[in-house]
C-alpha cells in the first residue's frame, strides 16, 4: 500500500542552523501538507501546497520557513535559523483531493533543537 | 472558538468491550470534512474514518464508526470489541472549504486487559 515516508526520523540541530525536513507523499497524490505537533500538545496546521504553490498557510508559517517540490517526488520543509521553540514532531501529508479528500501522514521527524 | 473539541483528555475502556470519544466542531462552511486519527506511542499518525458534511449515513470502517450528528455539530469515534493495540491518542480533525485542517486536542485511550 502506498505511503507518504518522511526523513529524517531525527533531526538534532543547534539553534540558529537551518534545518531541511524530506518528504516523499504519495505519488498520485496533488496536495502536500506540513503540521507540527509539540510535544504533548494538538497537531498545527502549517502550510498547504498545490500546483507548485503555497494554497494555504497558518500564522506559525512565518519567514522563518519555506517549502518547496524540488523535483517530482520530494516535497520540503526548511526552517531556517531554528529556534528551542521549533523543536517538535513535523509530519507530512499528501491527498489526492482537496478539500474532501483524506490526508495521509508521513512518520513525522522528531526535531531537537539544542 | 475552538474549531475541533475534544473534552476527554483519558479514557480507559476494558478489552472487547465498546468505547465512545467524543467530538464536537464548529464551523459555517456548508461542506467539511470530518475526520478520526489514531496516534500509537510511537508517533505516527494513522487515519481511521471520514464522514463528509453531506453524507447520510454514518460511516464504518470495521471496528470504527463515526456517529455524525449533524444539528448537534458532533462526530463521535464508536470503537467496537477494544483491543489492547487500541491503547493510543486520538483526535478528531476537521476540514473546512479551504484546504486547512484543524485537529482538537486528543484523547487518551488506555485499552485493559
Amino acid at each position: 500500500e502506498p505511503e507518504v515516508t518522511q526523513t529524517p526520523s531525527h533531526q538534532v540541530t543547534q539553534m540558529g542552523q537551518e534545518v531541511i525536513l524530506r518528504c516523499v507523499p504519495i505519488s498520485n497524490h496533488l496536495y502536500f501538507y506540513w503540521y507540527r505537533q509539540i510535544l504533548g500538545q494538538k497537531v498545527e496546521f502549517l502550510v498547504s501546497f498545490y500546483n507548485n504553490e503555497i494554497s494555504e498557510k497558518s500564522e506559525i508559517f512565518d519567514d522563518q520557513f519555506s517549502v518547496e517540490r524540488p523535483d517530482g517526488s520530494n516535497f520540503t520543509l526548511k526552517i531556517r535559523s531554528t529556534k528551542l521553540e521549533d523543536s517538535a514532531m513535523y509530519f507530512c501529508a499528501s491527498s489526492e483531493l482537496g478539500a474532501q479528500g483524506t490526508q495521509y501522514f508521513g512518520p513525522g521527524t522528531r526535531l531537537t533543537v539544542l | 472558538a475552538q474549531k475541533i473539541t475534544q473534552t476527554q483528555p483519558g479514557m480507559f475502556v476494558q478489552e472487547k468491550e465498546a468505547v465512545t470519544l467524543d467530538c464536537t466542531y464548529d464551523t459555517s462552511d456548508p461542506s467539511y470534512g470530518l475526520f478520526w486519527y489514531k496516534q500509537p506511542s510511537s508517533g505516527e499518525m494513522i487515519f481511521l474514518i471520514y464522514q463528509g458534511s453531506y453524507d447520510q449515513q454514518n460511516a464504518t470502517e470495521g471496528r470504527y464508526s463515526l456517529n455524525f450528528q449533524k444539528a448537534r455539530k458532533s462526530a463521535n469515534l464508536v470503537i467496537s470489541a477494544s483491543q489492547l493495540g487500541d491503547s493510543a491518542m486520538y483526535f478528531c480533525a476537521m476540514r473546512e472549504m479551504g484546504n486547512q485542517f484543524y485537529f482538537g486536542t486528543g484523547t487518551s485511550l488506555t485499552v485493559i486487559p
